[in-house]
C-alpha cells in the first residue's frame, strides 16, 4: 500500500538556525498537511496545501513558517530562525482530491529537536 | 470552531478483555466524519476505525468498534477481546465538510494493556 514517506526521522538543530522538514506524500494525492506534536499534547494542524498554495493554515503557522512543493514528489516544511518550543514530532499528511470521506494518509513523522 | 475532548488520559485493561475510550465534539455541521486513529510508541499515526455522520450504523473493525451518537456528539471506541499490541495513545479525530479536510484531534487516551 502507499505510503507517505518522512525525511528525516530524527533532526536535531541548533536554536537560531534554519530548519526543513521534507515528505513524500502519496503519488496521486492532491491535498497536503503539515500537523504537530509538542511530546505529550495533542495533535495540531499547522497547514493544508492545495493547488501549489496554502488553502488553510492555522494560528501556529506564522511567518517562521513556509510550505513549498518545489517538484511534483516533495513538499517540505521550513522553520525558520528556530526556537525551542519548535521542538515536536511533526507529521505530513495527503488525501486525494475531492475525498472527504478519506482519511488522511500520515507520515511516520520527524522528531525535530532544537538544542 | 470545532472541539474535540477526550477525558481519559489513562485507561487500563487486562489482555483478552474489553475496553472503551470515550471521545466527544462539538460542531455546528451536520456532515463531518470521525476518526480513531492509535499512536503506538513508535510515534506513527494509524487509522483504527472511521465513522460517517450521515451513517446511523456503529462502524466496525474487526475487534474495534464504535458506539456513535449523533445527538449526544458522542463517539466513543470499544476494543474487544485486547492484545498487548493494543498498548498506544489513541487519539479521536473530526473531520467537517466545511474545515478544509482539516482534521481536529482530541488530547489523546493513554492504554495499557496488562499481560
Amino acid at each position: 500500500e502507499p505510503e507517505v514517506t518522512q525525511t528525516p526521522s530524527h533532526q536535531v538543530t541548533q536554536m537560531g538556525q534554519e530548519v526543513i522538514l521534507r515528505c513524500v506524500p502519496i503519488s496521486n494525492h492532491l491535498y497536503f498537511y503539515w500537523y504537530r506534536q509538542i511530546l505529550g499534547q495533542k495533535v495540531e494542524f499547522l497547514v493544508s496545501f492545495y493547488n501549489n498554495e496554502i488553502s488553510e493554515k492555522s494560528e501556529i503557522f506564522d511567518d517562521q513558517f513556509s510550505v513549498e512543493r518545489p517538484d511534483g514528489s516533495n513538499f517540505t516544511l521550513k522553520i525558520r530562525s528556530t526556537k525551542l518550543e519548535d521542538s515536536a514530532m511533526y507529521f505530513c499528511a495527503s488525501n486525494p482530491q475531492g475525498s472527504y470521506n478519506q482519511p488522511q494518509h500520515f507520515g511516520d513523522g520527524t522528531r525535530l529537536s532544537i538544542l | 470552531a470545532q472541539t474535540v475532548t477526550q477525558s481519559q488520559p489513562e485507561m487500563s485493561v487486562q489482555e483478552a478483555e474489553t475496553v472503551t475510550l470515550s471521545c466527544t465534539y462539538d460542531t455546528s455541521e451536520n456532515n463531518y466524519y470521525l476518526f480513531w486513529y492509535k499512536q503506538p510508541p513508535s510515534r506513527q499515526m494509524i487509522l483504527v476505525i472511521r465513522q460517517e455522520a450521515y451513517k446511523q450504523q456503529n462502524a466496525t473493525e474487526n475487534r474495534f468498534s464504535v458506539n456513535f451518537q449523533k445527538a449526544a456528539k458522542s463517539f466513543s471506541l470499544k476494543i474487544s477481546d485486547s492484545q498487548l499490541g493494543d498498548t498506544a495513545m489513541y487519539f479521536c479525530a473530526f473531520m467537517g465538510t466545511n474545515t478544509g479536510n482539516q482534521f481536529y484531534f482530541g488530547t489523546g487516551t493513554s492504554l495499557t494493556v496488562i499481560p
